[in-house]
């Protein structure tokens, strides 16, 4: 079992570009989440997905896109990048039951440079 | 959004004894927290979690703390070994059972000293 993939590694990015992070889980998770992390600021949910095609807006969704279209797999755009996205970039799953949160299980990033 | 935060941005422990990593929450509504830890270059890991109806959970050589009277949160590791560097983070969830993901702590840097 995989658990969470994300591609590319990393990537250098000129400013104006669009750019498509991936993400694919196969743990069968209902629930997929996007972060960042920067330095000093942890953690920041960009956007999350409660299930197959719905998402919702986290804290910091300027910027980004994103879409649901089945149970494994969600992507992340930035439209046209810009500096401030330099960052570090992580996709997490987790279970969701009635009533009940569950951990997250985080991939093991994307480092993304926008020049 | 209300903040999760950490007391002090590096700790340095001797290899052997025990670690306390500490974090204050903001939000009384929260009802769910987890500790996370993130080795260099890796994702962050679950380390423990905690419910709000619950003020003590332990694991294996951990033990999470909730305190939800003065909202502190603390990740107490026994007998720190070298494998404990990372940084370790606090999260926090209040969306009453929902996904809409974590709220996390600028994160402890925990050094072990040989």
């Amino acid at each position: 079992i995989a658990g969470i993939t994300q591609a590319p590694t990393s990537q250098i990015l000129a400013a104006g570009r669009r750019m498509t992070l991936r993400c694919t889980q196969d743990m069968r998770h209902n629930a997929m989440y996007w972060y960042r992390q920067d330095l000093g600021l942890g953690l920041r949910l960009i956007h999350y997905s409660n299930t197959a095609g719905t998402t919702g807006k986290g804290e910091v969704p300027d910027g980004y896109s994103v879409s649901r279209a089945n149970t494994d797999d969600f992507p992340l755009t930035l439209a046209s990048a810009v500096p401030s996205q330099t960052s570090v970039y992580f996709c997490a799953s987790s279970v969701l039951g009635r009533d009940s949160i569950y951990e997250q299980y985080f991939g093991p990033g994307t480092r993304l440079t926008v020049t | 959004g209300e903040s999760v935060g950490l007391h002090l941005p590096t700790l340095s422990v001797q290899e052997g004894d025990n670690s306390i990593i500490n974090c204050a929450y903001s939000n009384s509504a929260s009802d769910y927290f987890i500790w996370y830890k993130q080795e260099s270059g890796k994702g962050p890991q679950f380390i423990i979690d905690i419910r709000s109806n619950m003020d003590k959970r332990q694991g294996q050589r951990v033990t999470v703390l909730l305190n939800k009277t003065v909202k502190h949160l603390s990740l107490q590791i026994a007998a720190t070994q070298p494998g404990d560097s990372a940084v370790y983070f606090c999260a926090e969830n209040n969306s009453g059972g929902g996904a809409d993901g974590l709220t996390f702590g600028k994160g402890t840097h925990l050094i072990i000293q040989p």
